[in-house]
């Protein structure tokens, strides 16, 4: 079974330039999260979509950041302006939906570390 | 406040010698609680989950962690450690009524050989 993919690994920007991050969730799971982590912290929920609608996007900053699953598969988290404070691991996890304890079970794909200079 | 606590933030311990790591909760009613081991530049593995029942729960690579109710706590344990575990293990809960992880701040592990 094919993991969360994510991509790029590694980006560089300057400050106010905009990046994108791309996650393809694993296979069947309608749950999708991006989390940020900060050098030093725990992972931090930015958003969560079950299928192609919005959970909980409450510690987004929206003025800045962007999330959508348009078809209910992958999905793209944009950030635009890029601030210093936005270096950060970005992460992209999945879940199942319904069978009870599994949807409790987040799988976790390999990250984006964006740097901001 | 609701929170996380990962007492410690870096532990270091020989190769061989058995291993606690530490995480508490301040939640009202008992979430269920997880650990997951990052690798350098990987995500997150699951190493083990607690939702009810027995409070000793097995994980996986020889890991294990006790629930103890009364001192709101999920301490992570191993035997015997080896060089390979040397990561950064996080301790997350999900409170009653979501699905939300709420992560510790972390506890980076090094081992000595």
């Amino acid at each position: 079974e094919a993991g969360v993919a994510q991509s790029p690994r590694y980006k560089i920007i300057e400050k106010r330039q905009s990046v994108a991050f791309w996650c393809n969730p694993i296979s069947g799971h309608a749950t999708l999260y991006w989390y940020q982590q900060i050098l030093g912290q725990g992972p931090k929920l930015l958003i969560q979509f079950q299928n192609n609608g919005v959970v909980d996007d409450s510690q987004l900053p929206k003025d800045r950041f962007s999330a959508e699953r348009l078809k209910g598969v992958d999905s793209t988290l944009k950030i635009q302006p890029a601030k210093l404070e936005d270096s950060a691991v970005y992460l992209c996890a999945s879940s199942l939906v319904g069978a009870r304890n599994q949807a409790y079970e987040q799988y976790f794909g390999p990250g984006t570390r964006l740097t901001v200079t | 406040a609701q929170s996380v606590t990962q007492p410690d933030i870096h532990i270091t311990v020989s190769e061989g010698a058995s291993l606690e790591l530490r995480c508490n909760y301040s939640y009202g009613a008992t979430p269920y609680l997880f650990w997951y081991v990052q690798s350098p530049g990987q995500g997150l593995q699951l190493l083990l989950k607690y939702f009810s029942g027995d409070t000793l729960v097995q994980g996986i690579k020889g890991f294990e962690a006790e629930f103890k109710r009364s001192q709101s706590s999920f301490n992570l344990r191993k035997p015997s450690v080896h060089w390979s575990d040397a990561a950064e293990y996080f301790c997350a809960v999900v409170p009653s009524g979501t699905y939300k992880y709420i992560f510790g701040t972390g506890t980076r592990l090094k081992v000595l050989a």
